[in-house]
């Protein structure tokens, strides 16, 4: 069973949707969760990191189940230039310092 | 911000030769580097881990002979892809942590180089 299981979609979507990602993580020793941005051939890069409470930052929502092992993201007003693909991330150690397990990517295409 | 370089960016090369690829950290040390490689609609994929000074640990069905790692300095390590195949043909992904302050998850981040995109033929 893979690390980090997502949905990789393609998710279609106009202008001002909302739109949610979905993630699962398979180690119960998971300590930290990110999501990530993609873009086409482009390095990854942090969009936000994922807390038990949950947090917001802008447009973007995060949620973390660890009872049931699901991460969530949520993009409200969805803009033209959110269009990449959103990676879900898992850490066993408290931070970005260590191995990183990588989701295969949710690809979001936003369109006028 | 931190930066990270990588070198080069995109590369072609014929089957049987070796390339090597440059990661370095721009604006501070170091102490630990990480390679991935990302096939195309994939996930990234550790190959290996980097402490500056000591060997690599790699990740299981990497071979170590034939990707090459060495962490010379704080803000240097290259992957040397030997006898490079067609399969080999992959976006290959440095990035390196480093200690910083602020972090809200503790004193450490890590950054990804722009990757190097490499086309056996």
């Amino acid at each position: 069973r893979k690390e980090v299981e997502q949905d990789p979609g393609p998710f279609n979507v106009p202008e001002g949707a909302t739109v949610a990602f979905n993630c699962t993580y398979s180690n119960s020793a998971s300590q930290s969760f990110f999501w990530y941005r993609q873009d086409c051939r482009k390095e990854p890069k942090l969009l936000m990191s994922v807390y038990s409470s949950g947090n917001e930052d802008g447009r973007f929502t995060a949620q973390l189940n660890r009872a049931s092992q699901y991460i969530s993201l949520l993009i409200r007003d969805s803009k033209l230039s959110d269009s990449a693909t959103y990676l879900c991330v898992v850490s066993r150690e408290g931070s970005t310092l260590g191995r990183l397990y990588f989701g295969r990517g949710t690809q979001l295409t936003v369109w006028p | 911000g931190a930066v990270v370089s990588q070198h080069p960016s995109r590369v072609i090369c014929k089957s049987g030769t070796s390339v090597k690829i440059e990661c370095r950290s721009l604006d501070f040390q170091a102490t630990t580097m990480f390679w991935y490689r990302q096939f195309p609609k994939q996930s990234l994929m550790l190959m290996a881990t980097s402490n500056e000074g000591s060997k690599a640990t790699y990740e299981q069905g990497v071979e170590k002979d034939k990707f090459l790692i060495n962490h010379a300095s704080l803000t240097l390590s290259t992957l040397t892809v030997t006898s490079a195949h067609p399969e080999d043909s992959s976006f290959y992904i440095c990035s390196a942590s480093f200690e910083g302050e602020g972090h809200p998850l503790g004193l450490y981040e890590q950054y990804f180089g722009p990757g190097t995109r490499l086309t056996v033929t």
